[in-house]
């Protein structure tokens, strides 16, 4: 079946623009990660969300930076008024479920690399 | 806190050699997951091992094993008669299974090359 899907695999952007990245889980996924991999802090996570709220924000890094998830699937990354540290790859994740006894795989997707000029 | 630690940034080896990545990881959970993920040049992130933390059994697949070891918090992989296709980027990674969300706290990874 299809796996992770992001969009647009690359973004080029002006410093104080705003921009959206989207991430499309595997079908039936319920659990969706946002990680940023960037030259200097490695990979770092961002966001979890459980179907459509998030538990775990505590890796966004200012609050130019959201995320919604509709309808327990396709979620949106938001970066408002980019900055030029706000360039890395980000990447998307997303399992089975998580809870409860067991661990389900996170499934990752091609990432997003944003440059922010 | 949970951490991650691959203190070797960068190996380079010739084909046909063994080579082991380490990583050592930090955590007050009693039930928590280890992981090694490789990232070849096309960048996506692909899974090799998970292993819980109630089973120190070594693992071998193929070329790949594992060592993990709760006495030294370590879960070393180790890439027997390496072959140019190893060459990537290896993370390992942690992952606490009641208090974290399955977050994955990755270390800095291992950028591998391994030349002909």
């Amino acid at each position: 079946g299809a796996g992770v899907s992001q969009s647009p695999s690359n973004k080029v952007t002006e410093k104080g623009k705003d921009v959206e990245l989207r991430c499309d889980p595997i079908s039936g996924h319920t659990a969706l990660y946002w990680y940023r991999q960037s030259l200097g802090q490695g990979l770092e996570f961002l966001i979890y969300f459980q179907g459509n709220s998030a538990p775990d924000k505590s890796g966004l890094p200012s609050d130019r930076f959201s995320a919604e998830r509709t309808g327990g699937s396709v979620s949106t990354l938001t970066i408002q008024r980019t900055q030029q540290e706000d360039s890395a790859v980000y990447l998307c994740a997303s399992s089975l479920v998580w809870g409860g006894s067991s661990y389900n795989e996170q499934f990752f997707g091609p990432g997003t690399r944003l440059t922010v000029l | 806190a949970q951490k991650v630690t691959q203190a070797q940034t960068e190996i380079s080896v010739v084909e046909k050699e063994d080579v082991t990545l380490d990583c050592v990881y930090e955590t007050r959970d009693t039930t928590y997951y280890l992981f090694w993920y490789k990232q070849p040049p096309s960048g996506e992130l692909v899974f090799l091992i998970r292993r819980n933390s109630f089973d120190e059994q070594n693992e071998i697949s193929g070329r790949y094993s594992w060592n993990f070891q709760k006495s030294t918090s370590s879960f070393n992989f180790t890439i027997t008669a390496s072959q140019v296709v190893d060459s990537a980027v290896y993370f390992c990674a942690l992952s606490g299974l009641y208090n974290q969300g399955g977050k994955l706290i990755f270390g800095q990874g291992t950028e591998l090359s391994v030349k002909p």
